[in-house]
């Protein structure tokens, strides 16, 4: 069964530091890995896709990379505000289980002004 | 503007008691999903259903229940079997493909606490 780990699990920064979160997975049988984002008692807010053919995936000052061999993904947030205080969510779909996705737990991020 | 709607928002229930939470979408969908989150975890997947009159389990179905009978709703019925049922439950929905480039869409999730 696919497991999927996020470390650390909370992460504080002064603003202007650059971020870097973690996921790793046990199974590199994957269609895709999708990073999300949490606000405190909201939903999740999709921010980059990664297909099982790709590398990375860039949206403004989000990159996220894609190792399958290794079963791990890293989300880097450039230059981080304030406002990207929240709870980032790493997410995979494995070819065995087509639409479901395993998520980890999740990284905590705080920035501080 | 399309997204998927869930309410409500915040429920509160006694022991005993079925409720259920509502997922409505106007994204014109195929595949919707429940999932639940509890503190500390990630989320875990309930049901999920890919046509309309057609759902499968996840890997916590025990207590809860489903209906298709629409391709916008997919209501979530939290039973009385369900023996802990507090959480936060969130429902998404995505159109399949076979690119497996399908971003899922999530509602703003419907707060449950047993009183």
């Amino acid at each position: 069964k696919q497991e999927v780990t996020q470390i650390p699990a909370a992460l504080s920064v002064p603003e202007g530091e650059n971020l870097v979160l973690n996921c790793s997975f046990t199974d590199s049988a994957i269609y895709n890995l999708q990073w999300f984002r949490q606000d405190p008692g909201k939903g999740l807010t999709s921010l980059l896709l990664i297909q099982s053919s790709q590398r990375e995936q860039t949206s403004g000052r989000l990159n996220a990379s894609l190792d399958k061999s290794s079963g791990r993904s890293t989300l880097y947030i450039a230059a981080s505000q304030p406002g990207d205080s929240a709870t980032y969510l790493c997410a995979v779909m494995t070819t065995d289980s087509w639409g479901k996705l395993q998520f980890g737990a999740g990284t905590q991020v705080v920035v501080t002004p | 503007d399309g997204g998927i709607t869930q309410s409500p928002k915040y429920l509160f229930r006694k022991e005993g008691q079925n409720v259920t939470l509502s997922c409505e979408q106007n994204l014109n969908h195929d595949a919707m999903y429940w999932y639940r989150q509890d503190p500390g975890q990630g989320l875990r997947l309930i049901y999920y259903s890919q046509i309309v009159n057609d759902f499968q389990k996840g890997d916590i179905a025990e207590g809860y229940s489903v209906s298709r009978e629409k391709k916008e709703s997919f209501p979530l019925t939290v039973t009385s079997a369900q023996k802990n049922p507090t959480a936060f439950y969130l429902c998404a929905s995505t159109r399949p493909g076979d690119s497996g480039a399908n971003v899922l869409t999530f509602g703003a999730g419907s707060r449950l606490t047993v009183l």
